[in-house]
């Protein structure tokens, strides 16, 4: 069993729409981040999380400690938000999930 | 501001051959830095971390070594490449934590080189 599993793995969605990507984790950690890789392959770090919620734009992240849990919303979703978006956890040393491919339609 | 390099972004190599990926960072002092491996359709997995010069932490047992020459400079090789290497490397680094502090906002990504080794 990976230590960090996300869902879903694929997702289409119209433009417009609200997403949600979820992550649950397994292992104690020190802080959750959701990362956004483009298909060049380029990794961008969005959020880092050790409780509640943060918001950037249209992006909007939570994690409850408790239930190991965090979401990935996206608000208004656009074609450029079309990029695979990885949760990983940990501290000094990362668990990564397998990433979740999203693709907006116009 | 701070910023990632990594080269080369593509390396074609065949089976057998030695290689080197070169990451270097500016715009700070003392980062930890690491290396992380893609392979298709996989996760991240990280390869090696490093605290500060000379000082280096394998996570999986692998033909790949890791080297950090310089405060900013973190050098991957390999001595004879097989075909399970080929992937995406990615170099990050983060800030130093002191103890007793929290965890930086962010882990930095270089912009990665694509290996395929055929």
């Amino acid at each position: 069993k990976n230590e960090v599993e996300q869902s879903p793995q694929n997702l289409t969605a119209q433009e417009g729409e609200f997403i949600t990507i979820n992550c649950s984790y397994s292992v104690g950690i020190s802080a959750l981040h959701w990362l956004q890789q483009h298909p060049g392959g380029g990794i961008v770090s969005l959020f880092m999380l050790s409780s509640g919620k943060k918001k950037h734009g249209r992006l909007i992240a939570t994690i409850n400690i408790q239930e190991k849990h965090s979401s990935l919303h996206i608000t208004a979703s656009h074609p450029r938000d079309s990029a695979v978006y990885i949760c990983a956890v940990g501290g000094n040393q990362f668990y990564f999930g397998t990433g979740t491919s999203l693709t907006v339609i116009p | 501001s701070q910023t990632i390099h990594q080269w080369p972004a593509t390396l074609v190599q065949p089976v057998g051959s030695p290689l080197s990926l070169e990451c270097t960072v500016e715009g700070t002092s003392n980062p930890n830095l690491y290396w992380y491996r893609q392979a298709a359709g996989r996760g991240l997995q990280l390869l090696f971390y490093s605290v500060g010069i000379g000082q280096i932490s394998s996570e999986v047992p692998q033909n790949l070594s890791a080297s950090r020459p310089q405060d900013r400079q973190f050098i991957l090789s390999s001595k004879k490449l097989l075909l399970s290497d080929s992937g995406f490397y990615l170099c990050a680094w983060d800030p130093i934590r002191l103890a007793g502090m929290a965890p930086s906002d962010e882990q930095f990504f270089g912009p990665g080189t694509r290996l395929t080794v055929l």
